[in-house]
């Protein structure tokens, strides 16, 4: 089965430091998006993004976070100035259509130190 | 009131046991929902989506309340496998179709 992939597994940062988190979407999918975890909470929706604009954002997702897609394969996740909060296992996911299955990728666990 | 809503458990079970989990929704405009699984520090992997009809997945089925926004999924014959976390997941169409998540029921399965 294709899969998403997300780099790096771990990422270790200091408060204030800004951080990008990468992926590559399966490659004909189309709409993109950004979850997070908290240790211990549920998964919550950051963003999507289609046709190289943000289609929708979560009150989470505020001026720190910024995403992109540079070229025809990665979307980044970018934090400015990173916080203890925004610690969080980091997901990213893809589909093709609206109505068809989300795929997952095995996450990027930020800490925030 | 939580937009997806779930015991968190932990349902500690013995092998063979039949287990049954439940889950609410508050957005009655919500059109599609699924059950995830998703093992410690990993992510969400989809189990099945989840019908008005009720749908059966070998030993998984579940099933869509939508008059009372309701959600269920019962498992048959636990394994040890099946150990983890289940994620109860609301689709609400629109310019993004989001999923939203509960917090999960942990299910232990022993022997």
């Amino acid at each position: 089965e294709p899969e998403v992939t997300q780099t790096p597994s771990h990422q270790v940062t200091q408060m204030g430091q800004e951080v990008i988190l990468r992926c590559v979407p399966i490659s004909n999918h189309l709409y993109f998006y950004w979850y997070r975890q908290i240790l211990g909470q549920k998964v919550e929706f950051l963003v999507s993004f289609y046709n190289n604009e943000i289609s929708e954002k979560s009150e989470i997702f505020d001026d720190q976070f910024s995403v992109e897609r540079p070229d025809g394969s990665n979307f980044t996740l970018k934090i400015r100035s990173t916080k203890l909060e925004d610690s969080a296992m980091y997901f990213c996911a893809s589909r093709t259509d609206l109505n068809e299955k989300l795929f997952f990728g095995s996450g990027t666990q930020l800490s925030v130190l | 009131r939580k937009e997806v809503e779930q015991d968190p458990g932990p349902f500690n079970v013995p092998e063979g046991a039949t287990v049954a989990f439940n889950c609410t929704y508050s957005n009655s405009a919500s059109q599609s929902f699924f059950w995830y699984r998703q093992d410690c520090r990993k992510e969400p992997k989809l189990l099945m989506s989840v019908y008005s009809s009720g749908n059966e997945d070998g030993r998984f089925t579940a099933q869509l309340n939508r008059a009372s926004q309701y959600i269920s999924l019962l498992i048959r014959d636990s394994k040890l496998s099946d150990s983890a976390t289940y994620l109860c997941v609301v689709k609400t169409d629109g310019t993004a179709s989001k999923l939203t998540f509960g917090t999960g029921t942990r299910l232990q399965v022993t022997l």
